[in-house]
């Protein structure tokens, strides 16, 4: 959905470096959801975030990896000292606050 | 555990032929059943919500409808533009994070 926004598109990262990937939701929603698509899966959920909260990270990895939505400007994902099996298709989608979410465009992570 | 299982994985289909895919759930207190439709290298794109049993939707060439058990998409009389991965997700957990199916991967041949 062209309304919710993700920087970069492609992302190339070597191991051991730092990954930053942006989401900018749609106008009007306050909820945002990060899920990972790996090659020959679904989508898997990640973690959940209103404005400067954190809802739920149960699908989060308990290292390297943490997510903020701070009050002003984009949802950010991090990945500290990534390795090549974070290779994946990342993707973001906001909501209102009910269960219709609508997803960006992703950003393709590969780790070299 | 599984929660939501698609059928087929992969589906072959001639221009005009028309067809249906599943999308299987087991989930309690069902919140809605979404269905996305994802094209190579690109986000989900929504393009329906189903809330109740015997609900249905449609959209141009595509139809969802909803069992208490099941989602059924059909697909009637195919264009090579509908060529796509069509996702089936529902509402997991006390949130309103979805979970998805792998997906049913339609190519239409002209």
């Amino acid at each position: 959905n062209a309304g919710v926004m993700q920087n970069p598109r492609h992302l190339v990262r070597r191991r051991g470096q730092e990954a930053r990937l942006r989401c900018s939701p749609m106008k009007g929603h306050s909820h945002v959801y990060w899920y990972r698509q790996l090659p020959e899966e679904g989508l898997k959920f990640m973690v959940y975030l209103q404005k400067e909260n954190i809802i739920d990270e149960s699908g989060m990895p308990k290292e390297r990896f943490s997510a903020e939505f701070p009050k002003e400007g984009p949802s950010i994902l991090r990945i500290q000292q990534v390795v090549r099996g974070d290779s994946a298709a990342y993707f973001c989608a906001s909501s209102p606050g009910n269960a219709e979410a609508f997803f960006g465009q992703g950003t393709r992570l590969t780790v070299v | 555990e599984d929660q939501v299982t698609q059928s087929p994985e992969a589906l072959r289909l001639q221009e005009g032929e028309s067809s249906s895919l599943n999308c299987s759930y087991t989930v309690s207190g069902l919140r809605g059943l979404f269905w996305y439709r994802q094209d190579p290298g690109k986000g989900p794109e929504f393009l329906f919500t189903l809330y109740s049993a015997g609900e249905e939707k449609e959209k141009e060439r595509l139809k969802a409808t909803l069992t208490k058990k099941e989602s059924f998409l059909h697909i009637t009389a195919p264009k090579p533009e509908d060529s796509a991965t069509y996702l089936c997700a529902v509402p997991a957990g006390g949130n309103n994070r979805l979970a998805f199916g792998k997906g049913n991967q339609v190519v239409v041949i002209p």
